[in-house]
């Protein structure tokens, strides 16, 4: 059964660099041709998409985070990760990884990781 | 962007009865339109995809229909886990998301 797992820190200062992981278990990203993906969600509000990447590095950003995202992928570590720089307080969200339904594009998300909660404070 | 607008941002069901819930996409996504239901600290559970195509292991009482602009998610019967938040996603044009209806028990 595919579980996905985030980690990284719960408390980032603002304008620094909000860096996360996402560790697959019980398959591996290497093969699949699934673009991983990453979808937060505000305190209180709704889902958004970020990013999500294949097993080549190949990736999509959404175009209001892409000049300070970065998503990419290890595949020798069965990871992706997410790097956000310039944080502010609107960066504050739980973040998910999760995996779509199908291979080789962007569509729905049937698969989740649990969310992990970061909070942009000083 | 695709702009994603769900209708009620609240609807208040009585258990057992019928829900309907509507989704109105900016643009036209032709059927590339799924619905999750989200219960309280808990991850988005797909629900329908293809606008009308249950997910695996989805009760039959739940039921999407639309196609272009205009789709609606409607739960017949509602039992107590479904009070919860539902949102729509387009994945037509790169991936967006609808607000969120939060049903709630009436």
């Amino acid at each position: 059964q595919l579980q996905l797992q985030e980690s990284g820190p719960g408390l980032v200062k603002p304008s620094e660099t909000l860096s996360l992981t996402c560790s697959v278990s019980g398959g591996s990203i290497s093969n699949s041709t699934y673009y991983w993906g990453w979808v937060r969600q505000p305190p209180g509000r709704g889902l958004e998409w970020i990013g999500s990447v294949l097993y080549t590095g190949s990736s999509y950003y959404n175009p209001s985070l892409a000049s300070r995202l970065t998503v990419s992928v290890d595949t020798s570590r069965n990871q992706f990760s997410l790097k956000l720089s310039s944080v502010t307080a609107a960066d504050t969200a739980v973040y998910y990884c999760a995996r779509p339904l199908r291979p080789s594009s962007l569509n729905v998300f049937d698969v989740w990781g649990q969310g992990t909660l970061v909070t942009v404070s000083s | 962007e695709i702009v994603m607008t769900q209708s009620p941002a609240t609807l208040s069901v009585s258990p057992g009865e019928r829900a309907t819930l509507s989704c109105r996409a900016s643009q036209s996504v032709s059927s590339n339109l799924a619905w999750y239901q989200q219960s309280r600290g808990q991850a988005p559970r797909l629900l329908i995809y293809g606008a009308s195509t249950r997910a695996t292991g989805i009760p039959a009482r739940f039921s999407g229909s639309g196609s272009g602009t205009e789709f609606t998610l409607t739960i017949s019967g509602l039992q107590s886990e479904d009070f919860a938040i539902y949102y729509c996603q387009q994945s037509n044009n790169w991936l967006s998301f609808g607000q969120g209806t939060k049903v709630e028990i009436k």
